[in-house]
This record gives structure tokens, sequence and C-alpha cells, in this order.
């Protein structure tokens, strides 16, 4: 069983959708749970992040982790076609050293239809 | 406007040749990253360093180098030992390793190799 499971999609919805994107994962000592976005041909960028369990808002973004069922989804409202991309979870626990290193989920191809 | 800056954006090579990957910051972050990231695969982590002169293996790094000689650059060279170079080249920094949870990305560097 690999550590972060996601599916990758793709997954197209019309312009104005409630969008959700989902992560699973394994291992329990995960604290920190992030979301990317990436343009094809760019780098990943940094939406938000989210420390333990709960909900965060930024914005038509909102990022939900259940540490019990060790699931974590990003909702994005009013969704346009500039959300088109592919978005990346990632998700860190600490190291003995004191580290954080991210380990990636595969990404999810997002399309909004306008 | 502070950032990652990663050089050139394409990059073809013959087998056989070494080729270095320029990653410059300016956000004054201490942590330092270069992964690789595979069509339907998540970012895998080639290397990490802390501080200038340090710097450590991540879950691919053979067939790499790097080095650290100064906090604002991180550069890698894809060696001739690399079987599979072909791949889009992505580095990545963060405060300190502690925070390793918060990492930055620059835009990337494909590289092609036939």
């Amino acid at each position: 069983q690999k550590e972060v499971e996601q599916d990758p999609g793709p997954l197209s919805v019309p312009e104005g959708a409630i969008v959700s994107l989902n992560c699973t994962y394994s291992n329990s000592a995960f604290q920190y749970f992030m979301w990317y976005r990436q343009y094809s041909r760019k780098g990943p960028e940094l939406l938000m992040y989210t420390y333990s369990s709960g909900n965060k808002e930024d914005g038509r973004f909102t990022a939900q982790v259940d540490k019990s069922s060790k699931y974590i989804s990003l909702f994005i409202r009013d969704s346009q076609p500039s959300d088109s991309a592919t978005y990346l979870c990632a998700m860190s626990a600490r190291s003995g050293a004191g580290s954080y290193q991210l380990t990636f989920g595969k990404g999810t191809k997002l399309s909004v239809i306008p | 406007d502070g950032g990652i800056t990663q050089s050139p954006k394409y990059l073809f090579r013959k087998e056989g040749q070494n080729v270095t990957l320029s990653c410059e910051q300016n956000l004054n972050h201490d942590a330092m990253y270069w992964y690789r990231q595979d069509p339907g695969q998540g970012l895998r982590l080639i290397y990490y360093s802390q501080i200038v002169n340090d710097f450590q293996k991540g879950d691919i790094a053979e067939g790499y180098s790097v080095s650290r000689e100064k906090k604002e650059s991180f550069p890698l060279t894809v060696t001739s030992a690399q079987k599979n170079p072909t791949a889009f080249y992505l580095c990545a920094s963060s405060m300190s390793l502690g925070q390793g949870y918060e990492q930055y990305f620059g835009p990337g560097t494909r590289l092609t190799v036939t």
C-alpha cells in the first residue's frame, strides 16, 4: 500500500461547480497536510497547509483533515477556468532529527469548463 | 521579488554526458531540495541540504550529485550513471528543515536525454 493515495482523475466540472479533491494515507505519524497547485509545465505552488485535524479556509479554498479516517480533502467553491491544473496533496511527519520531509500524492488533474 | 529561479527551462543532452541544473533562491531560506517528477508519479526527493557545504541523499540519489557552496545556490548534476535521466526537475526551499512542511518550488527544468 502506497503511503499517499490520490485519484489521478482527470476530473472535469462546469464553471461555478464545487470541486472536491481527496487523498488518503496510511502513515498515522503525518502531522502536516499540504495542497499544491501545478499548472502544466510549471512548478507546484503551495496553496495551503494544515496542522493536525480540522478545517482551514482561504478564499474559495477549504482544506479539511480527518486524521481518524486518514483522509484529507480540498474543496474549491465557485470554480473558475483558471483553476484548471493538477492538484497535489503532500504530507509530512517529523523525523527523529527534527526535520520534515514531504510525501506527495500523484496529483489529480482538474479541468473547469466555461 | 523573492523567489526561486531555475535554469534553463529546457535542456537537451546526449546520453553519456553529465549535465548541471541551476537553482538559485533569494528567500533567505536555509534548506533547499531537489525533486524529480515523472508522468503519473508523485514528486521524489533526490537530495536536500540544510546549510552550506552539507547535504543528504534523498530517496533516489543514485546517479546524481549536488553542491552547496553558497546559501543561495544548490546546483544538481545529472551524471551519466543515472539510468533514466529524462524528467522534470524541481528545486524547492524552506526556512529550515524543521519547517520542511512549507516548501516553495521553482519553475522547473525539463531535461531530455537521447
